[in-house]
């Protein structure tokens, strides 16, 4: 079964990084983008950006520019999402899904991993 | 602020029907097609509704989706004490470059 899990909880001070994994299964790795969703506390879902596992094209939201990047291991079929300049307001459950490629529809997702930024 | 706007709450008693209205513009509804996540507390969304009306395999009957012009609407009929969530709609927004949700809708079931 199709399976994106995600690495643990993340506690971090402003203007740190944070670097977090989504390790694929049951499919095939390259024929799926995985994106990048983030969701702060009593917030909605926000789109932080996508990454082509085949080709390694990346898509990133306008407001990350800079401080988002994302990028994938085929060998062990991990994508990594890593987000510097850390403050207070990227306190949030961060999720990978995948999407069929262009579909623009995210049929599986992680558990989701909780980054806490405070001093 | 979202630019796909959704009621915050709607409710029903068991049974009843429920619609959820999504109203976006014509750089993302009235472009592209729509999808809709439900969100049980503390849990990642799942896929509700893609491409306007179609529902993935296991997700029931009574969920169903439809589109015109710049607005959609999820529609939740024979409701029942499971379906208490949260509901987003999302699509991608041409102008923007984003990927956008809704501000969401969070369904009681009284």
């Amino acid at each position: 079964q199709v399976q994106l899990v995600q690495s643990g909880a993340e506690v971090k001070k402003p203007g740190a990084s944070v670097k977090v994994s989504c390790k694929a299964s049951g499919y095939t790795f390259i024929s799926y983008l995985i994106h990048w969703v983030r969701q702060a506390p009593g917030q909605g879902p926000e789109w932080m950006g996508n990454i082509n596992p085949k080709d390694y094209s990346t898509t990133y939201a306008q407001k990350l520019q800079g401080r988002v990047s994302m990028t994938r291991d085929t060998s062990t079929s991990t994508v990594y999402m890593e987000l510097s300049s850390l403050r207070s307001d990227d306190t949030a459950v961060y999720y990978c899904a995948r999407e069929m490629v262009r579909t623009y529809y995210f049929d599986h997702w992680g558990q989701g991993t909780l980054v806490s930024v405070s001093s | 602020q979202s630019v796909l706007t959704q009621p915050p709450s709607a409710s029903g008693t068991p049974g009843q029907k429920v619609p959820i209205s999504c109203s976006g513009s014509s750089s993302n509804i009235g472009s592209n097609t729509v999808n809709w996540y439900q969100q049980l507390p503390g849990t990642a969304p799942k896929l509700l509704i893609y491409s306007n009306n179609q529902r993935p395999s296991g997700v029931p009957d009574r969920f169903s989706g439809s589109k015109s012009g710049t607005s959609a609407s999820l529609a939740i009929s024979g409701l029942q004490s499971e379906d208490e969530a949260d509901y987003y709609c999302a699509v991608w927004d041409d102008r923007l470059h984003v990927y956008v949700f809704g501000t969401g809708t969070k369904v009681t079931v009284l």
